[in-house]
């Protein structure tokens, strides 16, 4: 089954305490991105992947960092996370960038951080 | 900035009726519109898309309206099933290779 994994689903953190939300992709997917989800300001991209070793900033990069070593995988890092990165995380992949390339969303992560 | 944006952050409708929800842009160089579709839990998935040199484009119940000049699209649902209750989000691109920049989503109940 063609899908997009993340985990955890759900993540309660203290400020300060790094961690990392995994994702996978089973689809060969050139392109991957993580977007974050808040109340009134919808999908915010926060990094994005072209491919293998090629990431950049979306719109919202602060507080995050990414790697892109595997084709499969694209894990987004928070360093030192704070209560403003408390928010509903999706992982998406496709063929290639773009609005003529279906996305496809893992389920979400569900993050707080007191 | 919010270059795209769904005025409208709820809609009810009953069964059975027309659901139009609705979406605005202001960046002119988008040429490419997405709907996705998002369950509880759940993430989102591809609904129906348009590109700019078509003003109409269906898929079942489901047809996206584009007004290049008014910069605005519309998401038509005909007719409204309960299984239709969902939050919907509009998305455009420029071009098909360029990243997805999505609005804010709104939120469709379809009652019985």
């Amino acid at each position: 089954e063609a899908q997009v994994t993340q985990n955890p689903r759900y993540l309660i953190t203290v400020t300060g305490k790094k961690l990392t939300v995994t994702c996978s992709q089973n689809m060969n997917h050139e392109y991957m991105s993580w977007y974050r989800q808040d109340p009134g300001l919808g999908l915010r991209q926060i990094y994005y992947s072209m491919n293998v070793e090629v990431t950049d900033k979306g719109d919202v990069p602060e507080g995050y960092k990414v790697s892109r070593k595997e084709k499969r995988n694209f894990p987004l890092i928070l360093e030192s996370p704070s209560p403003n990165q408390t928010s509903l995380y999706f992982c998406a992949s496709s063929l290639y960038q773009g609005g003529g390339y279906e996305q496809y969303f893992g389920p979400g992560t569900r993050l707080t951080v007191t | 900035d919010q270059q795209v944006k769904q005025n409208s952050p709820s809609l009810s409708v009953q069964e059975g009726r027309i659901s139009i929800l609705n979406c605005d842009y202001t960046n002119s160089m988008f040429d490419y519109f997405l709907w996705y579709k998002k369950y509880p839990a759940e993430g989102p998935t591809f609904l129906i898309s348009i590109s700019s040199i078509k003003d109409k484009n269906e898929d079942g119940r489901f047809t996206v309206f584009l007004n290049k000049s008014a910069k605005h699209l519309s998401l038509h649902i005909v007719p409204s099933q309960p299984g239709d209750s969902a939050v919907y989000f509009c998305a455009a691109s420029k071009g098909t290779a360029s990243k997805l920049t999505f609005g804010t989503g709104t939120r469709l109940q379809v009652t019985l």
